[in-house]
């Protein structure tokens, strides 16, 4: 299975940028997965990267390096309601369907 | 998009209560859905991963006989937490996945489960 690492919590200031980073083991890869996670709520998916580069949704863009096992979720124009917890999620094994997730990153948004 | 509803969102029950929960999706065919539970602060933790027509397949430590899974149809999977207990007050969280693994899983709203 996988072994993601993520950072436990950050904090950013409303209006700025945050890049939360995602380390992941290789074997078995097909793709990574980033929900975001409000308190209290089921995660939602923001976005999925199975090629290197930079993919772009609006505010939100994710990043990926198969060779180097790494991800990161890149958050623009920091808004209050972006506060919540980013979960990276990979599958847990070639052929799988189940996700391993992270812990979560819990991301407060200061004014 | 993907649509995942969950029923009931909030349960409040005495102990010795067996609890079912639903979990459907909306406009899309799901072979394969997953259970999860989740403790205030933690992360989410798999329960089992119940594919349609077939048993489910529980994770270590996740009790099949309490937890009683059935997907009987595409869009239809349900979990009954029998003799509930206040330790199994939680909020638990199923998801769809399309069939292809370039998909998404699609989580429904959770339900949030207190025994008292």
């Amino acid at each position: 299975g996988q072994n993601i690492d993520q950072p436990t919590e950050m904090t950013a200031t409303e209006g700025a940028i945050v890049q939360i980073n995602c380390t992941y083991q290789t074997s078995g890869f097909n793709g990574l997965f980033w929900y975001q996670q409000h308190a209290g709520e089921a995660p939602t998916f923001l976005s999925y990267n199975v090629l290197d580069g930079l993919e772009e949704k609006g505010r939100f863009s994710s990043f990926l390096s198969r060779s180097k096992g790494y991800s990161y979720l890149l958050l623009k124009e920091l808004q209050m309601k972006d506060s919540a917890s980013y979960l990276c999620a990979g599958y847990s094994g070639a052929g799988s369907y189940q996700l391993t997730f992270g812990k979560g990153t819990k991301l407060s948004v200061i004014p | 998009g993907a649509v995942v509803s969950q029923h009931p969102s909030w349960v409040i029950c005495k102990s010795g209560t067996s609890v079912k929960i639903e979990c459907r999706s909306l406009d899309f065919q799901a072979t394969t859905m997953f259970w999860y539970r989740q403790f205030p602060k933690q992360s989410l933790m798999l329960m089992a991963t119940s594919n349609e027509g077939s048993k489910a397949t529980y994770e270590q430590g996740v009790e099949k006989d309490k937890f009683l899974i059935n997907h009987a149809s595409l869009t239809l999977s349900t979990l009954t937490v029998t003799s509930a207990h206040p330790e199994d007050s939680s909020f638990y969280i199923c998801s769809a996945q399309q069939t292809s693994r370039n998909q998404p899983q699609h989580f429904g709203d959770g339900t949030r489960l207190s025994i008292l």
